[in-house]
């Protein structure tokens, strides 16, 4: 049949393996970076933040890395387990605004 | 992190009616956003508003839409006359923390226009 919307990256994952998504944004005068995880029918949910004057910051199980230079942000999702199945958001906030990324698709397999 | 509420989480409407979508913080907020996701695309910046006014509206933002805070606490999204092209996921935002600056969204109203 028809498919409506963007067509969303995939990253297919073995439960208990490292999960790395990848976000790229275009405004040179964001200064702060989230990422968010929707899973089906709810809201964006708040992972982890990260401000301009670092490179990367920890938290439980996940990891954000900022690369200034060429504008690009990644999640480390450690030991991925089936309840992080869901769509990753990165978002670059300037004046209080979030832009959102297209999203990227996390499938935990067994 | 505060919760938000947001009503209805699913509202059908025939094209052309109005709709009123609800958002409501468990603690009282001056800033307040909307955002909006077509069915599998991103999410998008609708309007901020602040302190009752709106300090900032996107493109999708046009005259068929207007945000108010009624009673002081609800805090509503009104589409004037509604179009096939406005279903979507409807959802509100406020930020929390002064160390975070993290926005925490509400679960959204799914607006279906038939």
């Amino acid at each position: 049949g028809e498919s409506v919307g963007l067509h969303l990256p995939t990253l297919s994952v073995q439960e208990g393996d490292n999960s790395i998504i990848n976000c790229a944004y275009s405004n040179s005068a964001s200064d702060y970076f989230i990422w968010y995880k929707q899973e089906s029918g709810k809201g964006p949910q708040f992972i982890i933040d990260i401000r301009s004057n670092m490179d990367k910051r920890q938290g439980q199980r996940v990891t954000v890395l900022l690369n200034k230079t060429v504008k690009h942000l990644s999640l480390q999702i450690a030991a991925t387990q089936p309840g992080d199945s869901a769509v990753y958001f990165c978002a670059s906030a300037s004046w209080g605004k979030l832009q959102f990324g297209a999203g990227t698709q996390v499938v935990v397999t067994p | 992190e505060p919760e938000v509420t947001q009503t209805p989480s699913h509202q059908v409407t025939q094209m052309g009616q109005e709709v009123i979508l609800r958002c409501v913080p468990i603690s009282n907020h001056l800033y307040f956003y909307w955002y909006r996701q077509i069915l599998g695309q991103k999410v998008e910046f609708l309007v901020s508003f602040y302190n009752n006014e709106i300090s900032e509206k996107s493109e999708i933002f046009d005259d068929q839409f207007s945000v108010e805070r009624p009673d002081g606490s609800n805090f509503t999204l009104k589409i004037r006359s509604t179009k096939l092209e406005d279903s979507a996921m409807y959802f509100c935002a406020i930020p929390y923390g002064t160390a975070n600056y993290g926005y925490t969204f509400g679960s959204g109203t799914r607006l279906t226009v038939v």
